[in-house]
């Protein structure tokens, strides 16, 4: 159990472009979900908190209107890049958390496997 | 405000040797969760151990064991007879009423590398 999918794992996309990438919960239903950068050797850096049905919390310092969020069910969130810069690069991850149980432990985020983004 | 060290940035060993990653963690709460999480060079990041902060027992799975030290503020990983398949960034993250919402707070990670 407690899996969770991303796609696509790697993107390379020209400046000016938009890009959307996937986050699953393929066996259990996500309250919420959050969305991380890693730049390289580095450790995550959390960029927005989304439940669904609402609207993203983001933290300080990261662009709403440059990364948006969609969490539309209990086992999808996309984290569209828009008008994407080559300062955009990194690797992106997403994590899912089921506060209720139901066979993952609760209270605990499950990461799915990233999505490299490089922009040319 | 809450604070996840892991001073160890990297480390090496030969295989077959038993390796300790350290975690020392501040928070101002009573009740929080400790974590470790393995991102091998895939990228994904694999969760390993949640512990809350009432439940100071040691946890032993398999090769990994996890000693937490309320005392000391400390929440370290060994692995026993360590395999090259253990080579991977190791994160210890904390999660409490000030991150918000069970979010968590990484520290920045200790490289392991097991030599063959």
């Amino acid at each position: 159990g407690a899996v969770v999918s991303q796609h696509p794992s790697r993107v390379i996309c020209k400046s000016g472009t938009s890009v959307k990438i996937e986050c699953r919960s393929l066996d259990f239903q996500a309250t919420t979900m959050f969305w991380y950068r890693q730049f390289p050797k580095q450790s995550l850096m959390l960029m927005a908190t989304s439940n669904e049905g609402s609207k993203a919390t983001y933290e300080q310092g990261v662009e709403k209107d440059k990364f948006l969020i969609n969490h539309a069910s209990l086992t999808l969130s996309t984290l569209t890049v828009t008008s994407a810069h080559p300062e955009d690069s990194s690797f992106y991850i997403c994590s899912a958390r089921e506060a209720r149980g139901g066979g993952v432990i609760p209270d605990t985020q499950y990461f799915g496997p990233g999505t490299r983004l490089t922009v040319l | 405000a809450q604070k996840v060290t892991q001073a160890q940035t990297e480390i090496s060993v030969v295989e077959k040797e038993d390796v300790t990653l350290d975690c020392v963690y501040e928070t101002r709460d009573t009740t929080y969760y400790l974590f470790w999480y393995k991102q091998p060079p895939s990228g994904e990041l694999v969760f390993l151990i949640r512990r809350n902060s009432f439940d100071e027992q040691n946890e032993i799975s398999g090769r990994y064991s996890w000693n937490f030290q309320k005392s000391t503020s400390s929440f370290n990983f060994t692995i026993t007879a360590s395999q090259v398949v253990d080579s991977a960034v190791y994160f210890c993250a904390l999660s409490d009423s000030q991150t918000g919402a069970n979010n968590l707070f990484f520290g920045t990670g200790t490289r392991l590398t097991v030599i063959p």
